[in-house]
């Protein structure tokens, strides 16, 4: 499978837990996004990389949300102190940056449910 | 602060009829606005717009974006059940060029 991955799929928490999300994005993507979607909502904008560089992070983000790419490939979401409003689905995309303009795939999601 | 705003919020058809969904949206540096489907999983990719006025068609859809008056509208024709499904717009843009800003979605639901 050449599409975008993430892991685990499903995800339950009790509050106040920390948990971890992989994603690896197509291989020769240079871009990758994390959003998060809930019941009845668009997906909203976390943050995304280009590269290793994290080029943009929303201010709804609070400090315990945290994302990295190490090497420009994989990149993992980790959220620290986990609470009930957290529970959603957790979706990655990435894209081939050519240009100003850009193709973005998702990934099937990671859905955590906080108890 | 980027916006994304899509109308109707919901609408319901019957197969064959033809359906227009609209997004308007404001968002420093735009770039391009993005089209996708998304059923009980993931979205999936439909269509990128970047100029102004070019229609883009794929099989029944079709789409065209207006950089001058701020919005999209993709096209359905001769519906399907197939085609049930939420239909959301991302326009590309923001601080760094790239961020794509979701609007809320319109449901469409398609009946036999």
């Amino acid at each position: 499978d050449t599409g975008v991955s993430q892991d685990p799929r499903h995800k339950i928490t009790k509050r106040g837990q920390n948990v971890t999300f992989r994603c690896d994005p197509i291989s020769e993507h240079n871009r990758l996004y994390w959003y998060r979607q809930t019941l009845g909502q668009g997906p909203e904008f976390l943050t995304y990389f280009q590269n290793e560089a994290q080029l943009e992070k929303s201010r709804l983000l609070s400090d315990r949300f945290s994302a990295e790419r190490p090497k420009g490939s994989f990149s993992t979401l980790e959220i620290q102190r986990t609470e009930q409003g957290d529970s959603a689905m957790y979706l990655c995309a990435s894209s081939l940056r050519t240009g100003w303009n850009t193709e973005a795939f998702f990934g099937q999601g990671t859905r955590l449910t906080v108890v | 602060e980027d916006k994304v705003v899509q109308s109707p919020l919901s609408l319901v058809v019957h197969e064959g009829d033809t359906v227009t969904l609209n997004c308007s949206y404001e968002v420093t540096n735009f770039r391009s606005l993005l089209w996708y489907k998304q059923e009980k999983k993931a979205p999936t990719f439909l269509f990128m717009l970047t100029s102004s006025g070019i229609e883009k068609k794929s099989g029944r859809l079709s789409s065209i974006l207006d950089k001058k008056e701020l919005f999209s509208i993709l096209n359905i024709t001769a519906t399907q059940t197939g085609d049930s499904a939420v239909y959301l717009c991302a326009p590309a843009g923001g601080t760094s060029y790239g961020k794509l800003t979701f609007g809320q979605g319109t449901i469409l639901t398609v009946h036999p």
